[in-house]
């Protein structure tokens, strides 16, 4: 398997609170994916990284911010969370074109 | 903002039937078109990587085409078994090297 972890698995916050999720690699992969997972929308891209320090927005990057000081970590943060965020988050890393690799998924609960 | 088509959203088959679904992407700047399968609880895992025009893989009764210049890709598994049933994604890779996916298929096949 692939070295990707995902932490928390699972989180309950209160609306308004800042809530940051780590993606930890060992595979020194260059590029780096959060994704959120709905029912009906599939995996929607919130922030991609292509190197350390090197990010880009996805189709759903309102709310939430992200960074990459480190080849090995990619950090999802919710400044403020909101109920409209409550997910399942996944990360992805890849060498493209290769296959990319996914973590396990933190599933997130904004009350 | 790029688009993923995937079609039909689900698809109910007869074990041992044969079925194929779509994957519809933009024709221009391809970099690559993946195929992953997604069990409930897990997390996605590829299925194939395709990069050329034309390109045709194969693994055990799942195959799949590739069409860059109009843009669509096609999944096809023949004699369909229970443990067929998943939802199949596909992702797109342009020049922006983002990992784009499409909505997903959920396969179900009927004993």
């Amino acid at each position: 398997d692939a070295g990707i972890t995902q932490s928390p698995r699972h989180k309950v916050t209160e609306t308004g609170t800042p809530v940051t999720l780590r993606c930890h690699q060992t595979e020194n992969h260059r590029y780096m994916y959060w994704y959120r997972q709905d029912p009906g929308h599939g995996l929607r891209l919130i922030h991609y990284s292509y190197g350390v320090k090197d990010t880009d927005k996805g189709e759903v990057s309102d709310g939430y911010s992200v960074s990459r000081s480190k080849t090995e970590d990619f950090l999802l943060t919710l400044e403020s969370a909101t109920s409209s965020q409550t997910s399942v988050y996944f990360c992805a890393i890849s060498e493209a074109p290769a296959e990319a690799f996914f973590g396990q998924g933190t599933r997130l609960t904004v009350v | 903002i790029l688009n993923v088509e995937q079609s039909p959203q689900s698809l109910h088959v007869q074990e041992g039937d044969s079925t194929n679904f779509t994957c519809s992407f933009p024709s221009s700047n391809f970099y690559a078109l993946h195929w992953y399968r997604w069990e409930t609880a897990k997390s996605p895992e590829a299925l194939f990587v395709m990069t050329l025009n034309g390109d045709e893989k194969k693994k055990g009764r799942i195959s799949a085409t590739l069409n860059t210049k109009e843009g669509y890709s096609y999944l096809y598994i023949k004699g369909s078994q229970p443990e067929d049933s998943a939802t199949y994604l596909c992702a797109f890779i342009g020049g922006a090297q983002k990992l784009v996916f499409g909505q997903g298929t959920r396969l179900t096949i009927n004993p």
